[in-house]
C-alpha cells in the first residue's frame, strides 16, 4: 500500500536555529514527489517538485531533496515567517492524478 | 488570476440538510481536484476531473456525496444528506495536466454539521 510518513509531527526552533525535516515513502513506483506550505486557515502552497533520486531544488532558505525512499527539506536560518505546516506528498505511478499526502509537520520559529 | 476560489468560506448547517461547495478553478487548468482535510485523516482525495469528465472517485467516502463539473470553469461538491462526521475543511485545486504538475489549491470551506 502507498503510504508517506512524515516526521517530526511538530518541530519548535529558535529563529536562525537550522534543521530538517523528513518525508519517508513506500510507493510501488513514484512518479514525483511534491512539497507544499501550509499556513492556518488557507489552502497548500505548492514548494517544489522532485522526480529522482539526488534531486535537489532550493528555494529562499528551503532545500529539498529526494532519494529512493525519503525527502528531506532542510530549513537553513529559518526565520519566524516560515512558520507553518510542511505538507510532503506522492504522486505514484498508475494511479493517474492521484496524490497521497503526509500528516504534515507543523513547523514554530521563534524570534 | 485570483487563483482557485471557493465558496462559500465557511458553512454551518444540521444534520440531514443538503451542502453544496462550489469551485472555480484558474482559467486555463484541465484538471480539478477535492480534497478534505480533517485532523485525524489528514488530506484525503476524493475526486479527480480531467477536462470536466469525472477519472477517480474511489476516494468519495459514500453515495451521500456527489460532484459535477458541467463546465471548464465550475465544479460542485454537494452532501447530502450531511451527517456530523463530515464536520472538515473541503479543498478545491487545479492543475493544468492531472500528472507531472503542481496543484494550486483554494482557500477552502469549512464545513461544520450540527
Amino acid at each position: 500500500e502507498d503510504q508517506v510518513t512524515q516526521s517530526p509531527e511538530a518541530l519548535r526552533l529558535q529563529e536562525g536555529e537550522s534543521s530538517s525535516l523528513n518525508c519517508s515513502y513506500t510507493v510501488s513506483g513514484l512518479r514525483g514527489l511534491f512539497w507544499y506550505r501550509q499556513d492556518p486557515g488557507k489552502g497548500p502552497e505548492f514548494l517544489f517538485t522532485l522526480y529522482s533520486a539526488g534531486e535537489e531544488k532550493e528555494k529562499e532558505r528551503l532545500k529539498a531533496t529526494l532519494t529512493k525512499k525519503e525527502s528531506f527539506l532542510h530549513i537553513t536560518a529559518p526565520k519566524p515567517e516560515d512558520s507553518a505546516t510542511y505538507l510532503c506528498a506522492v504522486h505514484p505511478h498508475n494511479q493517474g492524478g492521484k496524490l497521497i499526502f503526509g500528516q504534515g509537520t507543523e513547523l514554530s520559529v521563534k524570534p | 488570476d485570483a487563483g482557485v476560489i471557493q465558496s462559500p468560506r465557511h458553512e454551518v448547517t444540521e444534520m440531514g440538510q443538503e451542502v453544496t461547495l462550489r469551485c472555480k478553478p484558474i482559467s486555463g487548468h484541465n484538471s480539478l481536484f477535492w480534497y478534505r482535510q480533517t485532523m485525524m485523516r489528514g488530506l484525503e482525495l476524493l475526486i479527480y476531473f480531467n477536462n470536466n469528465v469525472p477519472i477517480d472517485d474511489s476516494g468519495m467516502p459514500e453515495d451521500r456525496f456527489s460532484a459535477k463539473m458541467p463546465n471548464a470553469s465550475f465544479s460542485t461538491l454537494k452532501i447530502q444528506p450531511s451527517e456530523p462526521r463530515d464536520s472538515a475543511v473541503y479543498f478545491c485545486a487545479s492543475s493544468l495536466r492531472t500528472v507531472d504538475t503542481e496543484a494550486f489549491f483554494g482557500q477552502g470551506t469549512r464545513l461544520t454539521v450540527v
